[in-house]
């Protein structure tokens, strides 16, 4: 299994809305991430997971909230998005030793 | 600032061709460098990677290139073919994980 998934495909929330995003990978990778893709743009690092333990964050709001159960899951909490909030949502992992990371297909968030 | 910059938002190619992208990065830390290619909707999928103590990687029909001293890289696919149409991201890593850096993304057109 080579594959990062993340569910849902698409979601689109109220600014009131909470809600999941989550990603799962079974390669054993160790480290863990969430990456921001507005259109035409770059992806952006958010959050960074190591042995499920924190260990970077870019400055995100605190609106969202990364969370990370296991070693094969990770998941993104939203809570009072903005419209501005609207991207591809992508989840990457890597193992420790190795820099090349893959990546999941991406949640296409639509706040409303 | 951006620290890992694609100048050429897009390209096109004749189907046999050399397709030839290229990066520039300002930040001499940077020690790992890959390329991702990404259709629309869906994530990046790792191609190839290059470490800073090499200047050559190869695998099948793509090559990347790294000039150290000029801080430049650059993808080559060769014989490029219309399946390698997509958006191109140049990334750089300077620690053990993979907190990527990715540029802008260069547009391949392949026609056959």
């Amino acid at each position: 299994d080579t594959e990062v998934t993340q569910t849902p495909k698409h979601l689109v929330m109220g600014m009131t809305n909470k809600k999941s995003l989550k990603c799962e990978q079974h390669m054993g990778h160790r480290a863990m991430y969430w990456y921001k893709q507005k259109a035409k743009k770059p992806p952006e690092l958010m959050f960074v997971y190591s042995y499920e333990k924190l260990s970077i964050n870019e400055s995100v709001p605190s609106r969202f909230s990364p969370e990370c159960p296991n070693s094969s899951l990770l998941n993104l909490h939203l809570h009072a998005l903005q419209p501005e909030d609207s991207a591809l949502y992508l989840c990457a992992s890597s193992p420790p030793s190795n820099t090349e990371a893959f990546f999941g297909q991406g949640t296409r968030l639509t706040v409303v | 600032d951006q620290q890992v910059k694609q100048n050429s938002p897009s390209l096109s190619v004749q189907e046999g061709r050399i397709s030839i992208l290229n990066c520039d990065y300002t930040n001499s830390m940077f020690d790992y460098f890959l390329w991702y290619k990404k259709y629309p909707a869906e994530g990046p999928t790792f191609l190839i990677s290059i470490s800073s103590i090499k200047d050559k990687n190869e695998d099948g029909r793509f090559t990347v290139f790294l000039n150290k001293s000029a801080k430049h890289l650059s993808l080559h696919i060769v014989p490029s073919q219309p399946g390698d149409s997509a958006v191109y991201f140049c990334a750089a890593s300077d620690s053990g994980y993979s907190t990527l850096t990715f540029g802008k993304g260069t547009m391949l057109l392949v026609s056959p």
